[in-house]
Formats: structure tokens, sequence, C-alpha cells
């Protein structure tokens, strides 16, 4: 199946620090991807959807500003966290859809722990 | 809107028990419909999915089918094994919207020896 690799696996930053997050489609490209937002013991909340080439789609109540997505290839997409705080300590989760696998599927990444002190 | 609702955990269950947890969904048009498994400290990993009405979904002894008359998508076991303990997510995909998950609150299952 469809590989998608998520860098790093865990972070831990400063406060007012930022930092990145990549999502990356190993043996396919990906025109979308997700990313999703898991706090303990909590179930996954869409974030944004990143296209190649555009600007990312964000859910309702995501800050924008706050969570920079960039998609400049068919093969990565980046999350960059800006000026985190500890409230911003989650799991982040990347997902990528492979269009020659039907029109319903995405594979997930590893996710990301951050944790921000 | 889309949603999901998912049964509360978290669901104890001894080795060799039936397991059922239940999934219904609220969508326009017609989703497709998944459940996802998160071992701890891991991603996600797609365990069944299903496309269309009346479908059956299965994988692992795991079984669920898309029922559009009550709007559900239980998930079914006849025999749990300790190896089964993680989180249970159920997801749709929203009619045309490929790639987008709509994902339910998850259970908890605890599988005891």
């Amino acid at each position: 199946g469809a590989v998608v690799s998520q860098h790093p696996s865990w972070v831990i930053c400063k406060s007012g620090t930022s930092v990145k997050i990549e999502c990356r489609s190993l043996d396919f490209q990906a025109t979308t991807m997700f990313w999703y937002r898991q706090f303990p013991k909590q179930s996954l909340m869409l974030m944004a959807t990143s296209n190649e080439g555009s600007k990312a789609t964000y859910e309702q109540g995501v800050e924008k500003d706050k969570f920079l997505i960039n998609h400049a290839s068919l093969t990565l997409s980046t999350l960059t966290v800006t000026s985190a705080h500890p409230e911003d300590s989650s799991f982040y989760i990347c997902s990528a859809r492979d269009p020659w696998v039907g029109n319903t599927e995405a594979f997930f990444g590893q996710g990301t722990r951050l944790t921000v002190v | 809107g889309n949603s999901v609702t998912q049964m509360e955990g978290p669901v104890t269950l001894s080795e060799e028990a039936f397991l059922t947890i239940n999934c219904t969904y609220t969508a326009t048009g017609y989703p497709s419909l998944f459940w996802y498994v998160q071992y701890p400290g891991e991603g996600l990993q797609l365990l069944l999915k299903a496309t269309k009405a009346d479908d059956k979904g299965s994988n692992k002894g795991f079984e669920a089918t898309y029922r559009k008359e009550t709007t559900s998508f239980h998930l079914e076991k006849g025999s749990v094994q300790v190896s089964d303990s993680a989180v249970y997510f159920c997801a749709l995909t929203p009619y045309n919207q490929g790639g987008k998950l709509i994902f339910g609150q998850g259970t908890e299952l605890s599988v005891k020896p």
C-alpha cells in the first residue's frame, strides 16, 4: 500500500519558538494532504486540507496564522506551528490521498508528538 | 453537517468474547465509511471500509456492514484477542471529498487474558 512518512516523530520545543512538521508521500504523488490534531484520549480533529500549489483550506476555528501549511510539491506538505505555546502540545497526524487508489482512501503518517515547554 | 457518533469506552472484555462497537453517522448524500485502529503510541491504521449501502467491510476477523436505513456501521468481532486492545475510530468521508475524514470520538478496547 501507499506509504506516508511524517517527520519528526516527536519534538520538544520552548514556548515562543516555531516548529515545522513534514509529511511526505513516499511512493505516490499526493495532490491533497490533510492535517489532524489529536489531544490525549480524544478523537482526531481535521485542521486543514492542503492542496498542492494553492492555499490550504482551514477548518472553522483553526488559526491559519498560527498553523502555517505549505504544499509546494506533490510529495511534501509541511505544517509549521508558529510561536508555539504549551496549549499547542498535541499529537499531529497527516494523511495523503493517492488519486490512483480510488476516490476514498487516505493513508496516514505515523504522527508527530509535539511538546511545548 | 457531517458527524460520527461512537459508543463510549472504555470497553473491557475477556479474551474470546464477542465484540460490538456501535457507530452511527449523519451525512448528506452517500459517504464512505471506515474503521481505523490506533495502537498505543502509534498512528492510525485502516481496519476496514465500505463505500456503498449494504457493503460489508472485513479484515482480521473484524466486520462492519454499511446500513443506510439505520445510518450505522457497527464493528463486530466474534472472538477478541489480547492483541486487539487498542482505540477504534469510526469515520466517514463525505461524498465527493475523497481523503477527508470525519472521525468519531474513539472507543478504547481492553482485552484481558
